[in-house]
């Protein structure tokens, strides 16, 4: 399976402002890249996802870039709101394989 | 279509009792993963089944769990003679097609406490 290493564990940013959370992984095979955000006390759910192929995907105020080369992805939320703040997993899984997430970043958006 | 659906969403159990937690993926969705989240940590991969297969156990303990996913019915995750350190949050996904094609869905996950 691949080894997924996020960052900042814990995220702390005024309304309004931008976060940005970066993931990296170690298997060059991997091809997909989702990110997936838990609100308290709920299952987690995808909000956005890149395939190899392309360097960068945005969807409204959220968008994801892919640099295969250094073997990193990041999520990016502008114009943060309230009710962003979640915990964000990313993924990057190859194959028919089982997956696995990043340890998780606490994002926490201060009003 | 109505999404993952877990149940129970909050069990109780006494050390040594047993736990079953039940998933019933979305309809269509021959993949199953489950996985377990401890309080303000991350989701951590136990095992991954298709209909009547178990694909990947690897991340489950090899005492005590186990889990099936019959041809009719839902997934079922069993733990036997559980321990305080099986207190946790079991989260189950599903999926069309396995992840690295498509999304994974969740449930709101079952909340096992353990006295």
């Amino acid at each position: 399976g691949e080894n997924v290493e996020q960052h900042p564990s814990t995220l702390s940013v005024q309304e309004g402002d931008s976060a940005v959370i970066k993931c990296t992984y170690s298997d060059s095979a991997s091809n997909y890249f989702p990110w997936y955000k838990q609100e308290l006390g709920k299952g987690p759910q995808l909000i956005i996802d890149i395939r190899s192929n392309v360097g960068e995907k945005k969807d409204q105020r959220i968008a994801v870039t892919l640099n295969k080369t250094a073997k990193h992805f990041s999520l990016h939320i502008t114009e943060t709101q309230p009710e962003d703040s979640a915990v964000y997993f990313c993924a990057a899984p190859k194959g028919y394989q089982k997956v696995t997430f990043g340890t998780g970043t606490k994002l926490q958006v201060i009003p | 279509n109505a999404g993952v659906m877990q149940n129970p969403r909050h069990l109780v159990r006494r050390r040594g009792q047993e736990a079953r937690l039940r998933c019933s993926p979305m309809k269509g969705h021959s993949h199953v993963y489950w996985y377990r989240q401890l309080p303000e940590e991350g989701l951590k991969f136990m095992v991954y089944l298709q209909k009547e297969n178990i694909i990947d156990e690897s991340g489950m303990p090899k005492e005590r769990f186990s889990a099936e996913f019959p041809k009719e019915g839902p997934s079922i995750l069993r733990i036997q003679q559980v321990v305080r350190g099986d207190s946790a949050a079991y989260f189950c996904a599903s999926s069309e097609v396995p992840l690295n094609t498509g999304e994974l869905f969740f449930g709101e996950g079952s909340r096992l406490t353990v006295l």
